[in-house]
């Protein structure tokens, strides 16, 4: 079981581009939700999908965008890229209603310069 | 006020002592609450949750949530240098999706 995987590991991007984040959900999970970790920081809920609908957000700008496809992996899309969106971008999996027995990717290291 | 609040450390302690990690959190509403484990460079872990208050014991690990002064522990019983790390606690809602973290405690165990 590969768990859950995270594309690409590590991101560089200038202000103003757009960026996209990919994840693949343990095997099993239906349920993904996106996490943004600053540095020396706990990880932030961003928002979570199921059945390809996004079903919870956090305190995030309409900049961060997601998408869940048929076969549960997951993209989160960010616009407009500011200098403090600069973190590390964690996925994190489960089956629907097992919250608490959340699995998580490696993260995707986004510096934007 | 956070939710969540953690003393990020660090702490460093001796191998083969008792570690304690403890945080607060404001809203009586949480019933889940969780311990993570995150190694530098790498996703969180789940290491164990308690659903209300009360103990769990797993190992060398054991989780203890007072809901009378809204205080959540983590003991770590002979602690090994594979032991250091991020510690994060965090909790939910019985009925929201998302997990609310702490800022983290890093964690150092001298050989």
């Amino acid at each position: 079981d590969a768990g859950v995987t995270q594309s690409p590991t590590h991101l560089i991007k200038t202000r103003g581009q757009q960026v996209t984040l990919r994840c693949s959900p343990k095997s099993g999970h239906d349920t993904v939700s996106w996490y943004q970790q600053a540095l020396g920081q706990g990880p932030q809920f961003i928002f979570q999908y199921y059945e390809e609908e996004e079903r919870q957000r956090g305190n995030f700008p309409d900049r961060f965008s997601g998408h869940q496809f048929p076969n549960y992996s997951s993209e989160l899309n960010v616009n407009a890229l500011l200098l403090g969106d600069s973190a590390l971008y964690l996925c994190a999996s489960s089956r629907r209603g097992r919250d608490t027995e959340a699995f998580f990717g490696q993260g995707t290291r986004l510096t934007v310069v | 006020q956070k939710e969540v609040e953690q003393d990020p450390g660090p702490l460093s302690v001796p191998e083969g002592a008792i570690v304690s990690l403890n945080c607060t959190y404001s809203n009586s509403a949480f019933q889940y609450f969780m311990w993570y484990r995150q190694y530098s460079r790498k996703g969180p872990e789940l290491l164990m949750y308690t659903y209300s208050s009360g103990n769990k014991e797993d190992g060398r690990f054991t989780a203890q949530v007072d809901k009378s002064s809204k205080y959540i522990s983590l003991f770590i019983r002979d602690s090994q240098p594979s032991d250091s790390a991020t510690y994060l606690c965090a909790r939910r809602g019985s009925s929201a999706s998302k997990i609310i973290f702490g800022s983290g405690t890093r964690l150092s165990i001298r050989p």
